[in-house]
Order: structure tokens, then sequence, then C-alpha cells
């Protein structure tokens, strides 16, 4: 059972073009979102977050937008950079004292041409 | 220092080795992960330590043994692998609750 999905497995963008990837899940629980980067033979790198008291969270040319209701997040780069191409995986976890288990999504390869 | 170091960076060993996979942090961080990620598929948890003790383990086989000396260093022992355990080895470490994990390079483990 999938409880994050990335329905698209790879997307292919112009450079100062906007790149849109979608995530969505199945756990009411979940009540904090990131997003990571990550490079081939490298760990994941933390992109940006968002709570589910928000349905917006900014950071330079990151924006995540969270619809609860529709259990839905995606994340907006613009504009890209060729330095954008990567992984990326959204993910998703449910409030804990100390010691959150991260649920990923099978994660979205993106590739901005020149 | 912001980072989590992973050692070593690459490993090859036979399914009748031991051998032990190291993770270090300084951010103060009280939570510390292992996740393991095959080609193509996401991090998939393993372990986590909170507190210096374990308080999840995803069903792992206890092939995979992990410890956690202290706040700082966590380590997975590694005995009687199979070929099929060949993945990225990541550790991360949090904070707390709902922030976003540090993740190490990870060490890339070849099971021969």
């Amino acid at each position: 059972d999938q409880q994050v999905k990335q329905n698209s497995p790879s997307l292919s963008v112009q450079e100062g073009r906007i790149s849109i990837l979608n995530c969505d899940y199945t756990n009411s629980m979940f009540d904090y979102f990131l997003w990571y980067k990550k490079y081939p033979a490298e760990g994941p790198t933390f992109l940006i977050s968002i709570s589910s008291i928000k349905d917006k969270n900014e950071d330079g040319r990151f924006t995540v937008f969270l619809n609860k209701s529709a259990k839905h997040l995606s994340l907006h780069i613009v504009p890209s950079q060729p330095g954008d191409s990567a992984v990326y995986f959204c993910a998703a976890s449910a409030f804990k004292a100390a010691g959150n288990k991260l649920t990923f999504g099978g994660g979205t390869r993106v590739l901005v041409k020149p | 220092d912001t980072e989590v170091t992973q050692t070593p960076k690459h490993l090859v060993m036979g399914m009748t080795n031991k051998k032990s996979l190291k993770c270090e942090q300084h951010m103060g961080h009280r939570a510390m992960y292992w996740y393991k990620q095959k080609a193509k598929k996401p991090p998939e948890l393993m372990f986590v330590y909170s507190y210096e003790k374990l308080s999840i383990n995803e069903s792992v086989p206890s092939r995979f043994s992990p410890e956690c000396p202290n706040s700082s260093l966590l380590n997975l022992h590694l005995h009687a692998l199979q070929p099929e355990d060949s993945a990225l080895y990541l550790c991360a470490s949090s904070p707390s609750a709902n922030y976003g994990y540090t993740f190490g390079s990870g060490t890339r483990l070849t099971v021969v």
C-alpha cells in the first residue's frame, strides 16, 4: 500500500520555465510534508517543507502548495535551471515526540534542458 | 557542522563477512535513522533511534544490527548478508519531530 505517490516518473522542462511536480498521499494522519532532491550516488538534500496548517510555503525559487482536502501537494520550481536536473522525492510524516518515520514517494526525475 | 558523515562511502563484502557502517553528526540531533535505497526506488526506513534508544524497527532481518553508542554516533553492523542486500544505505538525523532530516551521502554496499 503506497501511502505517498508521485505519479509522474519523469519531467522534462526548458530552462527558465516552471517545473511542477505533484504528489498525492492517502494517510490522513500525515501532518508534515517535505521535498528532497537527489543526485545519483548522493544522499537526498532537503529542499522545502510544509506543515498541514499551511497551504503554501515559499523559499526562493521553490514553492510548495498543499491541498489537504484533496490530499495533494505540489512543488513549483521557477525559473528552472540546468542544475535542478535530479530526482525529486516527496515525503510525508505524522507527528511524534521524536524520531519520525518519513514515507517517500517513488520520485520524479526532472531534466532541465538548456 | 551541519553534516551527517557516513563511512565508508563504498563497501564490498562477501556473504560470510562481518562489517560495520558508521554515521556521525554533531548538530545535537536526538533522532537518527537508517534508510536503505535500491536503484530507482525511494528510500525505505530500517531503524529509528530516538534519544539513543531504538524506537522503530521496520521488521528488518537480524543480519542487520543497529547500535547507537552515543548521541552523535550510529552504527549498522552487517553479518551474513545476501546479494539482494546490495543497496545505498543512508543515515539521517533530525532535531525533533517535524523537522527536515539531514541525510548523509550514503554507503554504497555490494554483497558478493
